[in-house]
């Protein structure tokens, strides 16, 4: 399987506690992104990598947020002290520069 | 400042009743323009990108088309399995896609 892959794919967690998402990329694309999409919505753009390095931000991506994607390979998003409006699907993509995007099934995120 | 919308939010159709999807942007410097597919609980599907005006993309019962202010996805004769919601997105200055709210097709039989 040469998908994007995300692990998990539901995650219901307590408000305040810390929840990680993992993404696999396609091996030979070199930029990853992180979208977040709640319901009736479209994506939304967090963060996006190129190799290791993480290019740009949103504005949506509080300081509660982070990502990492160590030696250009898979990548995480954490999510701390969480809140009830986190509760959204969490999507990976990825692609070459200027190329539709392959995009992952998601993790789909529910604080209670 | 909305720069993708997608029109109309919803579409019923009978199945082989053609119809077109709209997406219009208003962003500068554009640099590829996407339609996806998604499915109820999936990832979007990727069907189609398209970079300068008048170019044109075919799939199944699929036309994509592209013009400098907008873009329609022709459905042509759908089938129930066409069922889903159509995400338009753009590309400018290669930062991120930008993505509208989409347009959910309903087929019925």
């Amino acid at each position: 399987d040469t998908g994007v892959s995300q692990d998990p794919r539901h995650k219901i967690t307590k408000r305040g506690q810390n929840v990680t998402f993992r993404c696999d990329p396609i091996s030979e694309h070199n930029r990853l992104y992180w979208y977040r999409q709640t319901l009736g919505q479209g994506p939304e753009f967090l963060t996006y990598f190129q190799n290791e390095a993480q290019l740009e931000k949103s504005r949506l991506l509080s300081d509660r947020f982070s990502a990492e994607r160590p030696k250009g390979s898979f990548s995480t998003l954490e999510i701390q002290r969480t809140e009830q409006g986190d509760s959204a699907m969490y999507l990976c993509a990825s692609g070459r520069q200027d190329y539709g995007y392959t995009f992952g099934s998601g993790t789909r995120l529910t604080v209670v | 400042e909305d720069q993708v919308t997608q029109s109309p939010e919803a579409l019923r159709l009978q199945e082989g009743e053609s119809s077109s999807l709209n997406c219009s942007y208003t962003v500068s410097g554009l640099r590829g323009l996407f339609w996806y597919r998604q499915d109820p609980g999936k990832g979007p599907e990727f069907l189609f990108t398209l970079y300068s005006a008048g170019e044109e993309k075919e799939k199944e019962r699929l036309k994509a088309t592209l013009t400098k202010k907008e873009s329609f996805l022709h459905i042509t004769a759908p089938k129930p399995e066409d069922s889903a919601t159509y995400l338009c997105a753009v590309n400018q200055a290669g930062t991120a896609l930008i993505f509208g709210k989409g347009t959910t097709l309903s087929v019925s039989s």
